[in-house]
């Protein structure tokens, strides 16, 4: 059974750092894209950035709202993904949730079928 | 970017009504659209890709159609535990977006 277990969320100032985690069993994460998704309080989701599979060479995409501030990573030992999130502003405050990402044929067609519990990150003084 | 709009943003629906829920693209994406059913406080889960295609597990209540630019979510049959937010997501492009969301509640 493919399992995603999200956690490192808490409380930080604004201009803050923090390190999520999305431990994973069931399935081997450098096979696949990965994705973190965001969701604001009351909001809708916000795709935030993805880490490519080893086939694509492990290239990381940003939103732009996070690009320069945000990092994705992967371990492939641990079989884990980060998300290293650094000068972190107030409008950042959002439950964040790792996806996995699979694809009907090829690279097209593709959904996230997995999603990670969230983690809470809040942003305040 | 490519925008997508939900419509409605909230519907409220009883027990046993068919009900349809739209997702429009800002540009044409084909058929690569994917729809999500969010409990409160739980993660996505994946209803419907490609457009039209069930994930497995998913009841058959649940059905999706449309290309192109304009898509649609239909439950035929209403059941307590379809009270949700249902989003919509595109992949055709980075990056990746999702439409604002439809709460359906109980009527």
């Amino acid at each position: 059974e493919v399992q995603l277990v999200d956690s490192g969320g808490g409380l930080v100032q604004p201009g803050g750092s923090l390190r999520l985690s999305c431990a994973a069993s069931g399935t081997t994460l450098r096979d696949h894209h990965m994705d973190w998704v965001r969701q604001a309080p009351g909001k809708g989701l916000e795709w935030v950035g993805r880490i490519r599979d080893t086939a694509e060479g492990s290239i990381t995409d940003y939103a732009a709202s996070v690009k320069g501030r945000f990092t994705v990573s992967r371990d492939d030992a641990k079989n884990s993904l980060y998300l290293q999130m650094n000068s972190l502003k107030t409008e950042d405050t959002a439950v964040y949730y790792c996806a996995r990402r699979s694809c009907r044929s090829g690279i097209t067609n593709c959904f996230s079928d997995y999603w990670g519990q969230g983690t809470l990150v809040t942003v305040s003084s | 970017d490519i925008q997508l709009t939900q419509s409605p943003s909230f519907l409220s629906a009883s027990v046993g009504d068919r009900v349809t829920i739209t997702c429009r693209t800002s540009q044409d994406i084909n058929n690569d659209l994917v729809w999500y059913q969010q409990r409160p406080g739980k993660a996505p889960k994946l209803l419907i890709y490609a457009a039209s295609i069930l994930q497995s597990g998913v009841p058959s209540r649940f059905s999706g159609s449309g290309s192109g630019t304009e898509f649609t979510l239909t439950l035929s049959s209403l059941q307590p535990e379809d009270f949700a937010i249902y989003h919509c997501q595109q992949f055709k492009s980075l990056p990746l977006t999702f439409g604002g969301g439809t709460k359906v509640e109980i009527k």
